[in-house]
């Protein structure tokens, strides 16, 4: 089972920023927070990822709390493409992904 | 896109008969996933490989063998199908250098088992 939490459903509206909140409090010291969104039917699409920094690449920034509990996802100038389901997932070794039910994020426009 | 196909993309099979779905990668990468994904949940891991001839169970293996004879395929086989496993199936692989869990996504294949 997934060991994150996230709002089932979002909404935003065209050019303000998303910001999609998870809840990662059982997280130990050696696994990372990554994102994926899926926008209808189509695979999963890789966001980011972080540790304990927060990052930021050309399409969000990653916000993680101190205590590494919580972690937020920013999508800096939502655009209607940017309507998807988004996974938040805890990763340690073994290269595997679990996937929770995500949040819907809907960009109004 | 990582060069990642999947055949067919659709398939309607009845119960009982053997199912085989296909994977392919252009870009030699070393680990390939096979996940489902069924209404109101995220997707599932059914098998991973790491390697020619290496390969692991995931979350909902049963019902579900794998092979990798070359770098560029991955199969997935329901040996029997059921109606069970009527759901949407998503091959997956990841780059190298560590960065093991930033995965590319197939398009996908929709089955349905009657």
């Amino acid at each position: 089972d997934a060991k994150t939490t996230q709002p089932p459903s979002m909404d935003c509206a065209e050019g303000r920023a998303a910001n999609l909140p998870c809840n990662h409090s059982t997280i130990s010291g050696n696994e990372y927070v990554y994102w994926y969104r899926q926008i209808h039917s189509q695979g999963p699409q890789y966001i980011i990822h972080g540790l304990k920094n927060n990052e930021t690449n050309e399409m969000a920034s990653l916000i993680i709390t101190e205590d590494r509990k919580s972690s937020t996802l920013i999508l800096p100038h939502a655009t209607l493409r940017d309507t998807a389901v988004y996974y938040c997932i805890e990763v340690g070794g073994a290269q595997k992904l679990v996937f929770g039910q995500g949040t819907r994020l809907t960009i109004n426009p | 896109d990582a060069g990642i196909t999947q055949s067919p993309r659709h398939k309607v099979t009845e119960t009982g008969t053997p199912v085989t779905l296909r994977c392919h990668q252009t870009e030699n990468h070393r680990y390939m996933y096979w996940y489902r994904q069924d209404p109101g949940h995220g997707l599932r891991l059914i098998h991973y490989s790491y390697g020619v001839k290496d390969t692991d169970k995931g979350e909902v293996s049963d019902g579900y063998s794998v092979s990798r004879s070359k770098t560029e395929d991955f199969l997935l086989t329901l040996e029997s199908a059921t109606s069970s496993q009527t759901s949407v199936y998503f091959c997956a692989i990841s780059t190298s250098g560590g960065r093991y869990n930033e995965q590319f996504f197939g398009p996908g294949t929709r089955l349905t088992v009657l």
